[in-house]
C-alpha cells in the first residue's frame, strides 16, 4: 500500500525548533518529488517546501524560508522537516505529499498522495 | 507572487451540477490540479492537470482551464461530495506552489 506517516508533531513554545518526519511505504521514493504543505486551524492549505527527487533542488515559501529546511534520505525513505525560530503563526497540520516528476515542468506536478499529518503548536 | 481566487462556498442541491471557479492571471496557461478536503481528514486528489482524473475518483468530476479561469464541475451531486475543495497551480516564475483560498460545497 502506498502510504506516507509524519511524525514529530508537539507543542513547542515561541522561539523554539521541532523536527518532523514523513516515512514512505509502499512506493519508490527516490523517484519522486516531496513537500510540506500545512493548514492553521479552520484555514486553507498553504505549500510549504519543496525538494527534488534527488535532493538537489529546493524551495520554500517565503513565510518559512530562512527558519525551515527540508531534506531527504532516500536510503531510509524519509523526508524531514527541520522548523526553527517557530511562531505562533506556525501553528498548523503539516502535512508531507508526494509529487510525480513532471519531467516537462519540474515542479508542476500534483500531489497525488498525502499523509495523515501531524499537528504543530507554538505557544507558550 | 501568484494568486488564486477561488468563491468561499458553493450550495447544490442533490443531482445537480456543481461548478467550483478558481481564478488567476492567465491561469489557461498553467496547470491546475484540485483536492477535496473531508473534515478532519487529508487532502484528496481529483482532478490534475486541469481535466484528468485519478484511478478511482469518479466520473462525474471534471475540470477544464482557459483565460483567467479553472472550473471543477460536479455532475449529479451527492451527499458524499460535500467537502472543501482546493485549486492549486505551480507558479514558474517564483518557483512556488500556490493554494486557492479554498471553497466549501455545501449539498442542500
Amino acid at each position: 500500500e502506498v502510504q506516507l506517516v509524519e511524525s514529530g508533531g508537539g507543542l513547542v513554545q515561541p522561539g523554539g525548533s521541532l523536527r518532523l518526519s514523513c516515512a514512505a511505504s509502499g512506493f519508490t521514493f527516490s523517484s519522486y518529488e516531496m513537500n510540506w504543505v500545512r493548514q492553521a486551524p479552520g484555514k486553507g492549505l498553504e505549500w510549504v517546501s519543496y525538494i527534488s527527487s534527488s535532493g538537489s533542488t529546493i524551495y520554500y515559501a517565503d513565510s518559512v524560508k530562512g527558519r525551515f529546511t527540508i531534506s531527504r534520505d532516500n536510503a531510509k525513505n524519509s523526508l524531514y522537516l527541520q522548523m526553527n525560530s517557530l511562531r505562533a503563526e506556525d501553528t498548523a497540520v503539516y502535512y508531507c505529499a508526494r509529487a510525480p516528476v513532471d519531467t516537462a515542468y519540474p515542479g508542476a506536478g500534483a500531489f497525488d498522495i498525502w499523509g495523515q499529518g501531524t499537528m504543530v503548536t507554538v505557544s507558550s | 507572487s501568484y494568486v488564486l481566487t477561488q468563491p468561499p462556498s458553493v450550495s447544490v442541491a442533490p443531482g445537480k451540477t456543481a461548478r467550483i471557479t478558481c481564478g488567476g492571471n492567465n491561469i489557461g496557461s498553467k496547470s491546475v490540479h484540485w483536492y477535496q478536503q473531508k473534515p478532519g481528514q487529508a487532502p484528496v486528489l481529483v482532478i490534475y492537470y486541469d481535466s484528468d482524473r485519478p484511478s478511482g475518483i469518479p466520473e462525474r468530476f471534471s475540470g477544464s482551464n482557459s483565460g483567467n479561469t479553472a472550473t471543477l464541475t460536479i455532475s449529479r451531486v451527492e451527499a458524499g461530495d460535500e467537502a472543501d475543495y482546493y485549486c492549486q497551480v505551480w507558479d514558474s516564475s517564483s518557483e512556488t506552489r500556490v493554494f486557492g483560498g479554498g471553497t466549501k460545497l455545501t449539498v442542500l
